[in-house]
């Protein structure tokens, strides 16, 4: 059964970088799509962008110039860096595996972690 | 256009059934993601694909298609299915959207 741990700061202030980490565990870490997506205090869902094992990169237009996803194959774990935070980008952000053909489909999920941006 | 459109909010009778439809232009081309979510919790995917469910996903959750409209159909609905539904797909421009969450309730 594959399980992805998340961790990472949970209070930023404004224009300090959210960075965050996902671990990868019981299952393959190549052949699919590794995702970040974020959900602010009682909305939808946004998706923020993709990576897989070989480091390939998508990211969502709209925080594209401020997001950096990274890829470390040798402990099976991706990060997530984004620059700039506003109080917007206060959310829960989780982590979640993509389908290898169907990108969009997430079966698993990390727990969440919540981010709070406040001076 | 990439949004997808979700009613905000959807009501059950315990044991009847239910549709929660998610419309968009890209539904016309990509297949549809289901995903329920209870408060606190990460999202499960429940309906993926044509009409597929994960493991431990009961059959009473089945999923279709047509035009620019997915829907989830819960037959015979449960307590327990009280929660929020997001549908998700990709854009022309292979970026991830996601609906903007179906909160039902379980009368």
């Amino acid at each position: 059964q594959v399980q992805l741990q998340q961790w990472g700061a949970g209070l930023l202030k404004p224009a300090e970088t959210l960075s965050l980490t996902c671990a990868v565990s019981g299952g393959s870490f190549s052949g699919y799509y590794w995702s970040w997506i974020r959900q602010p205090p009682g909305k939808g869902l946004e998706w923020i962008g993709e990576i897989n094992h070989s480091g390939s990169t998508n990211y969502n237009p709209s925080l594209k110039s401020r997001v950096t996803i990274s890829v470390d194959t040798s402990n099976n774990q991706f990060s997530l860096r984004l620059s700039s935070v506003t109080a917007a980008d206060t959310a829960v952000y989780y982590c979640a595996r993509g389908a290898a053909r169907y990108k969009w489909n997430y079966g698993n999920w990390g727990q969440g972690t919540l981010v709070t941006v406040s001076s | 256009s990439s949004e997808l459109t979700q009613d905000p909010a959807v009501s059950v009778a315990l044991g009847q059934t239910v549709r929660i439809t998610c419309q968009g232009d890209s539904l016309r081309t990509y297949f549809g993601s289901w995903y329920q979510q209870k408060p606190g919790q990460a999202p499960v995917l429940v309906i993926y694909g044509k009409n597929n469910r994960p493991s431990g996903i009961p059959d009473r959750f089945s999923g279709s298609s047509s035009g620019n409209t997915a829907s989830l159909t819960i037959t015979g609905a449960q307590a327990e299915d009280e929660a929020d539904y997001f549908c998700n797909s990709r854009d022309s421009s292979d970026n991830r959207v996601f609906g903007g969450g179906t909160k039902l309730t379980v009368l």
